[in-house]
């Protein structure tokens, strides 16, 4: 199975900040990697696919780039609607796997 | 517009058996895989099983293999997750989601309380 480590587990930040997650994939994956972002209570959103497209009607102030088995989510200037929950999803080989998620809280 | 409507959950049991749905209106149902995810309380998400567009290929997490089976009936547009010798731990909301990289469609999500 492909694990998935992601870090930071949680974070402090504030609105303005240049926010960085990352991801790290036990075996390459190619760019089988997305990432979601979760609000409490809801349902997980799409916000990146094959590590670097953007969904369509996500602000361009969310990217993410890698390759291999390092993959990184970034925020280039945190709004007060990114708090949340963000988690990586491995879509490379069946068991499919998600990181251990990453919360970003206000600072 | 894409709509996924799981049900199905509610309070079983321990050891006890439970049959989730989840209909998929309006999509060319047997065009995409399918698959659920979970996420117990307070906890992240965890992929529990997949399947092709035809049901000729399922995958399972290796927490629910031989316990839960996936299926799907095409001319009714609607996947299943029948749930057996259930456990505290499968405690969770499950949602349905499209497509092989789970992609923007994902259901709302229908609660599965294991306890006695």
């Amino acid at each position: 199975d492909i694990q998935m480590t992601q870090s930071p587990s949680a974070m402090s930040a504030s609105v303005g900040d240049r926010v960085t997650i990352n991801c790290r994939a036990s075996q390459g994956i190619s760019n089988d990697l997305a990432w979601f972002q979760q609000k409490p209570g809801k349902v997980p959103e799409r916000l990146i696919y094959s590590v670097s497209s953007l969904q369509s009607g996500v602000p361009s102030r969310f990217s993410g780039s890698g390759s291999g088995t390092e993959f990184t989510l970034t925020i280039s200037s945190l709004q007060p609607e990114d708090f949340a929950t963000y988690y990586c999803l491995q879509h490379n080989s069946f068991p499919l796997t998600f990181g251990g998620g990453t919360k970003v809280e206000i600072k | 517009e894409v709509q996924l409507v799981e049900s199905g959950g509610g309070l079983v049991q321990p050891g006890g058996s439970l049959r989730l749905s989840c209909a998929a209106p309006g999509i060319t149902f047997s065009s995409y895989a399918m698959n659920w995810v979970r996420q117990a309380p307070g906890k992240g998400l965890e992929w529990v099983s997949g399947i092709s567009g035809s049901g000729d290929s399922t995958y399972y997490a290796d927490s629910v293999k031989g316990r839960f089976t996936i299926s799907r009936d095409n001319s009714k547009n609607t996947l299943y997750l029948q749930m057996n010798s259930l456990r505290a731990e499968d405690t969770a909301v499950y949602y349905c989601a499209k497509d092989w990289d789970l992609g923007e469609y994902w259901g709302q999500g229908a609660l599965v309380t294991v306890s006695s």
